[in-house]
Formats: C-alpha cells, structure tokens, sequence
C-alpha cells in the first residue's frame, strides 16, 4: 500500500521566506507527527498529532515553525522568516493508535529544505 | 548529557563479520526500544523492536538491559546490503502522560561492510 508522502522533496529558499511542507500520512493513521533531521544528527522530535489536534508541540524550536492538521488527514508544517539554521531534513512519519499508545511510525522521505 | 547514546563510529568490516552496536540511554522512564535503519539520503526504517528477554531476527539480535539503561545489536555474517546507518531509537511517555510517542534518536553509526 501507499506509504506517507512528502511534497516538495527538495525545497530551497532565501533567508526571510516563508515555506510550507506537506505530509500525507499512510490512510488510516491517526497519529501524524514531525521531525528534524540536521546533517549527522538523528531526527529530532517537533510535534505530534492526533487526529485534528497537535497533542504535543513541545519540540518546535521557536515561534516561526507552525503545523496543522486541519481534516485529520494531510499536515502541513509552515516556518515563516525562514533562517539558515533551519536547513535540514524535514521528517514526516505516522502511525496507528491502539490500547492508548501508537504502534510503529513510519516515515516518509522527507523533504530536504536548504535555506540561502 | 544526551538523551540516547551510540558508539560514534563509523565501522569498517569485512563481509561475514560479526559487528555489534551499543547504545545507552538516559530516561528511565522510557518505555519502547527500537533499532531503525537509515540508507544514505533516505528515511529512516524499523529493522526490530528491542524486547527485555532479547530478540533475534535471522542474523540480526537485539538486546536490551534495564537495569543499566543499554540497548545492543548484533550482525552476525554482515552483507554489503548491511551498509547504512543503524538508529538507537527510544519512546517515552508524552507530556501529556496519555501514550507513548515520542521518539528520541541517537545520532547513529554508520556502518560499512566491505567485500
């Protein structure tokens, strides 16, 4: 079946800009959350949803980075006044929620932001 | 000190060697152990869950000791398709304390087996 989607894979911007990142997650799943991965480093936590609402949002560095999951389905995570620290792999994953904690993530490839 | 702890590598073997990868972990009150998988320019991928009475699936065993806060893995008979980078991966309980969620990764060790 159809795993979680990505969309753009690559993204380049300038410093200032503002950038949205798409998520489509594997049907069914309710639990949809973000990661960073920063070259060398494993991924790094940002939010978590389920279903419609971010349930824990604790890992966004800052005001400038925001997601949202308005249907339950597909996520969006938007940084405005893009920095160049914000240059990294940009990590979608979900999974199912069962007996009141979630089964297995599995992520998609990601989109690759390079901010100039 | 960091969450999740890896052998910083990278290692270099020889196919058909046995390698083995330590991890260890600072949060007592994690709860899943997993090992995920990452080729070059790819997303990460579970390779095996990491249960208290160990586990082994084909040449891969994973190990885990709660006592000292450790998580091992071990490749018996390496292969070239073996080369990635192989993810200590923990999930704790959430803020929130309702469900377990969040996953904490190490840095990674890459591996390369070489014919």
């Amino acid at each position: 079946g159809a795993g979680v989607s990505q969309t753009p894979s690559n993204k380049v911007t300038e410093k200032g800009k503002y950038v949205e990142l798409r998520c489509d997650p594997i049907s069914g799943h309710t639990a949809l959350y973000w990661y960073r991965q920063s070259l060398g480093q494993g991924p790094e936590f940002l939010i978590y949803f389920q279903g419609t609402g971010a349930a824990d949002d604790s890992g966004l560095p800052n005001d400038r980075f925001f997601a949202v999951r308005p249907e339950g389905s597909v996520s969006t995570l938007k940084i405005q006044r893009t920095e160049r620290g914000d240059s990294a792999v940009y990590l979608c994953a979900s999974s199912k929620w069962t007996s009141g904690s979630a089964d297995t993530q599995y992520f998609g490839p990601g989109t690759r932001l390079t901010v100039l | 000190r960091k969450e999740v702890e890896q052998d910083p590598g990278p290692f270099n073997v020889p196919e058909g060697a046995t390698v083995a990868f330590n991890c260890t972990y600072s949060n007592s009150a994690s709860q899943s152990f997993f090992w995920y998988r990452q080729d070059c320019r790819k997303e990460p991928k579970l390779l095996m869950s990491v249960y208290s009475s160990g586990n082994e699936d084909g040449r891969f065993t994973a190990q885990l000791n709660r006592a000292s806060q450790y998580i091992s893995l071990l490749i018996r008979d390496s292969k070239l398709s073996d080369s990635a980078t192989y993810l200590c991966v923990v999930n704790r309980m959430g803020n929130s304390g309702a469900g377990s969620y969040q996953l904490t990764f190490g840095k990674g060790t890459k591996l390369s087996v070489i014919p």
